[in-house]
């Protein structure tokens, strides 16, 4: 099973700030996960990111208000931007389960407040 | 229509008893399935996959497939207290020429009365 640490693990933000959310792992991974989990909500994939490429987008999320970084194959980073209350959230980053494909780790997860 | 549908429930279950999670997708082209256990302020973690038509069983878990109706179910034997969590549905769908990705129903929440 993989490790994932996400730093951090809560924040309260003010309206129209930024955050970026880190997300390492201990091993290699082709692809890194985002998902959002809105209260009571399951989770919505975000974006996937590859590294050494644009990440993937799914609809409804853009890179101007998400942009992620994958700078090396174990670490990744997620910035929402200029917050408004509706982002509060939970952000979660996972990975799969090398060689098993679907199957994912989740990190710990990120909540963020957004005042 | 929604992708990956599910009762929210809450679902009630006596100690003991069997509990039945179920399932449906609506994208026919689905090959992999996975049921994940989120407990109240933590993140899903895996506790089935399930990728052919038929059961699979892992303890007291057995997961059930039925590619022709498009549905997928989790049973829980001599359910626990401890089995009170959120169970996720989630199906890999295969978006075209684009990397395939997992999407998830909203969950059913499940609780074990004693």
């Amino acid at each position: 099973s993989a490790v994932i640490s996400q730093k951090p693990s809560r924040d309260i933000c003010q309206r129209g700030t930024s955050l970026t959310i880190q997300c390492q792992v201990d091993s290699q991974v082709t692809m890194m996960f985002w998902y959002r989990q809105q209260p009571g909500q399951s989770l919505t994939l975000i974006a996937t990111a590859n590294q050494g490429s644009e990440a993937t987008y799914e609809s409804g999320f853009v890179i101007d208000k998400f942009p992620i970084s994958r700078p090396n194959l174990t670490f990744s980073t997620l910035t929402v931007s200029n917050m408004s209350p509706e982002d509060s959230s939970i952000y979660l980053c996972s990975v799969e389960r090398q060689g098993a494909t679907g199957e994912l780790f989740f990190g710990e997860g990120s909540r963020l407040t957004v005042l | 229509q929604k992708e990956v549908e599910q009762n929210s429930g809450p679902l009630s279950v006596p100690e003991g008893a069997i509990a039945s999670l179920n399932c449906t997708y609506s994208d026919r082209g689905s090959q992999s399935f996975f049921w994940y256990r989120q407990y109240s302020g933590k993140s899903p973690e895996l506790i089935m996959s399930i990728y052919s038509n038929g059961d699979k069983e892992d303890g007291r878990f057995t997961a059930q497939l039925n590619k022709a109706s498009q549905y997928v179910s989790l049973l829980i034997r001599d359910s626990q207290p401890s089995d009170s969590a959120t169970y996720l549905c989630a199906v890999k769908s295969f978006a075209g020429s684009s990397a395939s990705k997992i999407i998830f129903g909203s969950g059913t929440r499940l609780s074990i009365r004693p």
